[in-house]
């Protein structure tokens, strides 16, 4: 079984700074995909980035880049030039690929990510 | 497209009544997974299913059950209301085995009393 950890519960960002969400997981998977899914108020669950553990280079999407460090198990998420529609929880997610464990979702607590005007 | 579709958003229950969350997907997602979301945790998968005529059980599939007759539809059954399954339930639905991302749908807020 895998977990993931996210250790800040909240964190608050000024409009136009950067600011990083931490991630950790626990694995003995070796095929396995991470994920960023955002949680606005609205409840509405939003895929933000994804990220293959087989390759290194880390994914970007706009303002949201992850910094992945396989060896450390340690995947963060890092928001540049903040906007007051990116306030909402955060949620890491590990999901296991290619094996009888494929698709079975572990997701974190969450980060509640405030951007302050 | 309508993307996934949960039915109701907002349901209250009396302990021991049973109910029926319902979810439809037009995108022909083979992949279909129920998630539960208590305060201040994550969530946590239920049941899942990889294709019609094939479910399988999550972290938590106590007093839940599912039945995947067609590709698009994905209904959770409550058996037995009980206050612990007062949470908020999530559908969610993917291309692949979930490695793409999921789609989510509105989600239902259960509350049992």
């Amino acid at each position: 079984a895998q977990t993931v950890t996210q250790s800040q519960p909240e964190m608050s960002v000024q409009e136009a700074e950067t600011v990083t969400l931490s991630c950790t997981y626990d694995t003995s998977e070796s095929n396995y995909y991470l994920f960023w899914y955002k949680q606005p108020p609205s409840r509405q669950m939003i895929l933000v980035i994804r990220q293959e553990a087989y390759k290194q280079q880390n994914a970007t999407e706009n303002r949201f880049s992850v910094n992945f460090q396989k060896a450390a198990k340690s995947f963060s998420l890092k928001i540049s030039d903040s906007q007051l529609g990116d306030t909402a929880m955060y949620f890491c997610a590990f999901t296991p690929a290619y094996n009888t464990n494929a698709g079975k979702s572990t997701f974190g607590d969450g980060t509640t990510l405030t951007v302050k005007p | 497209n309508a993307g996934v579709t949960q039915t109701p958003k907002f349901q209250v229950l009396k302990t021991g009544q049973s109910m029926t969350l319902q979810c439809a997907q037009d995108m022909n997602h083979e992949y279909m997974s129920w998630y539960r979301q208590d305060p201040g945790m994550g969530l946590r998968l239920i049941h899942y299913s990889v294709g019609a005529g094939i479910t399988d059980q999550g972290e938590v599939p106590n007093g839940y059950n599912v039945s995947r007759s067609t590709t698009e539809d994905f209904p959770l059954r409550l058996l037995s209301a009980a206050p612990s399954q007062t949470s908020v339930y999530f559908c969610a639905s993917s291309y692949g085995t979930g490695v793409y991302g999921y789609t989510f749908g509105s989600g239902t807020r259960l509350t049992v009393v």
